[in-house]
C-alpha cells in the first residue's frame, strides 16, 4: 500500500460527458502528479501541483483541468469526453516539489468512454 | 525534449534465466534515472535509481548502471523468478525539472 488513494477505481461514461477523478496523497506529501496510461501512448505526464500551486504541465488537453485543495487532495476534471480519453489515470505524490525521483503511485482510476 | 526509449515487449523468459531490459535516454544536463515496476492491478513503485554517472542502483536482485557515455540505464537480473512478472518502466528526471518522464514500459512474463 503506497498510501495514495484514488477514487473511483472504475468509471464508465459516455462521449461528451464530464467526470472528476479524486486523489488523496500520502500523509505529509505536498506534491501531486497526474499521469495518463493508455495502450498506445504509454505513461504520459499531465500535470503537477505543489502545495496548492501548479508546478509543471505536460501533455494535458484543454478539456482537462486539475486543482489541489488546501487539504492537499487533488481532483482531475475531464470534460467533453471522447473515446480516446479511455485510459488508466494515475495519481502520484512526493514530499517536495523538486523531488528525489521517488513517486508514490495510487492504484489508478480506469476510465472507459463509450 | 527529454525522452526515454526502452525495448519493446513483451519479454517471456523461463524461471532462473538472465534478464536484460534496455533503456536509453535523451536529456540535457545530468538527469536522475529510475526503474519503476508495475505489478498486475497495482500502481507503479520505485525499483531502483541512480543520480549520477557510473552510479549503480540495485534492489531485489535487479541492478542498473548509469552510463553517460552511452546514455543508457539497462535493467539486469541474473536469475528471474515467476514473481518478477510485471511491467517495467525506465524513467528520468531532468536536473532542472520536477516532473518524471517515463518510457513506454516493457511487459515481462516468467514461465515456471
Amino acid at each position: 500500500d503506497s498510501g495514495v488513494t484514488q477514487t473511483p477505481k472504475h468509471l464508465i461514461t459516455a462521449t461528451g460527458q464530464r467526470v472528476t477523478l479524486r486523489c488523496s496523497p500520502r500523509s505529509g506529501d505536498l506534491s501531486v502528479y497526474w499521469y495518463q496510461q493508455s495502450l498506445d501512448q504509454g505513461l504520459q505526464f499531465l500535470i503537477q501541483y505543489y502545495n496548492g500551486e501548479e508546478r509543471a504541465k505536460g501533455n494535458i488537453l484543454e478539456r482537462f483541468s486539475a486543482q489541489q485543495f488546501p487539504d492537499l487532495h487533488s481532483e482531475l476534471n475531464l470534460s467533453s469526453l471522447e473515446l480516446g480519453d479511455s485510459a488508466l489515470y494515475f495519481c502520484a505524490s512526493s514530499v517536495g516539489h523538486q523531488n528525489t525521483g521517488e513517486l508514490f503511485f495510487g492504484e489508478g482510476s480506469r476510465l472507459t468512454v463509450l | 525534449g527529454d525522452s526515454v526509449t526502452q525495448m519493446e515487449g513483451p519479454v517471456t523468459l523461463s524461471e532462473e534465466a538472465c534478464l536484460t531490459i534496455n533503456c536509453t535516454y535523451t536529456a540535457t544536463g545530468y538527469p536522475s534515472l529510475f526503474w519503476y515496476v508495475q505489478y498486475p492491478g497495482e500502481g507503479l513503485q520505485l525499483l531502483l535509481k541512480a543520480t549520477k554517472a557510473d552510479d549503480k542502483g540495485s534492489n531485489k536482485g535487479f541492478e542498473a548502471t548509469y552510463r553517460k557515455e552511452t546514455t543508457s540505464f539497462h535493467l539486469e537480473k541474473g536469475s528471474v523468478q515467476v514473481s518478477d512478472s510485471a511491467v517495467y518502466f525506465c524513467a528520468l528526471r531532468a536536473s532542472s525539472a520536477s516532473k518524471i518522464i517515463f518510457g513506454s514500459g516493457t511487459r515481462l512474463s516468467i514461465r515456471p
